[in-house]
């Protein structure tokens, strides 16, 4: 069974940085494309980024526009961990984050989210 | 990037069927065949109930069926019961390779 745990969420001020972490088990995770996704509280679901396999081309990551150039999404296959780098962290940033692996172009397992809560 | 179209809200009564529809544009639901949909219970992580369009996860009751029609994605839930009401969110790869979520519909089982 696949198994996704992410981590890293807490309360940072507004401008502020934090770097989520996803350790997956129970899947060939250097093979797996994954997804950072997040919730605003009362919210629907938003797509934030997406890593290849590899993650090593400007061309296998992909980003939501309103985090483009704040936030950076990597990976590190021999951790079985996805990251997600958050800088100059926004009000407008808090949400539920959960991580997902990618099946052909679905997310078919989930996390079960870590929350950021920007404020000051 | 914008979100795909979904009603906020649908009702059924149970054993009724219901249809969400998911409206996108060429350059997502109606250009390729990577819409999926997901149930979300409050306070829980999403579930993938419908990828590809139309294809069933292997656990997933066959109440839940998919289809698409230019760029009008739809979920059905046939014999409606308790246990679906939930909120529901369609989903779809983009021309940008990016992808993007519906606004969501809270299913209500009257």
């Amino acid at each position: 069974e696949v198994q996704l745990v992410e981590s890293g969420g807490g309360l940072v001020q507004p401008g502020g940085s934090l770097r989520l972490s996803c350790a997956v088990s129970g899947s060939t995770f250097s093979n797996d494309w994954m997804h950072w996704v997040r919730q605003a509280p009362g919210k629907g679901l938003v797509w934030v980024s997406h890593i290849r396999s590899d993650g090593s081309d400007r061309s296998d990551i992909s980003y939501v526009d309103s985090v483009k150039g704040r936030f950076t999404i990597s990976r590190d296959n021999a951790k079985n961990t996805v990251y997600l780098q958050m800088n100059s962290l926004r009000v407008d940033d808090t949400a539920v984050y959960f991580c997902a692996r990618d099946r052909h172009y679905a997310s078919d397992s989930w996390g079960q989210g870590t929350l950021v809560t920007v404020s000051s | 990037q914008s979100a795909l179209t979904q009603p906020a809200s649908v009702s059924g009564s149970p054993g009724q069927s219901i249809t969400i529809s998911c409206t996108g544009t060429s350059s997502d639901v109606g250009g390729y065949n990577y819409v999926s949909w997901y149930q979300q219970h409050p306070g829980r992580a999403p579930k993938l109930m419908i990828r590809e369009v139309s294809n069933r996860p292997s656990g997933v009751s066959n109440r839940f069926s998919g289809s698409k029609s230019d760029n009008t994605a739809s979920l059905t839930i046939s014999g409606l019961q308790a246990e679906d009401e939930a909120d529901y969110y369609c989903y779809s790869y983009t021309s940008s390779n990016t992808w993007v979520f519906g606004g969501g519909t809270k299913l209500t089982v009257l």
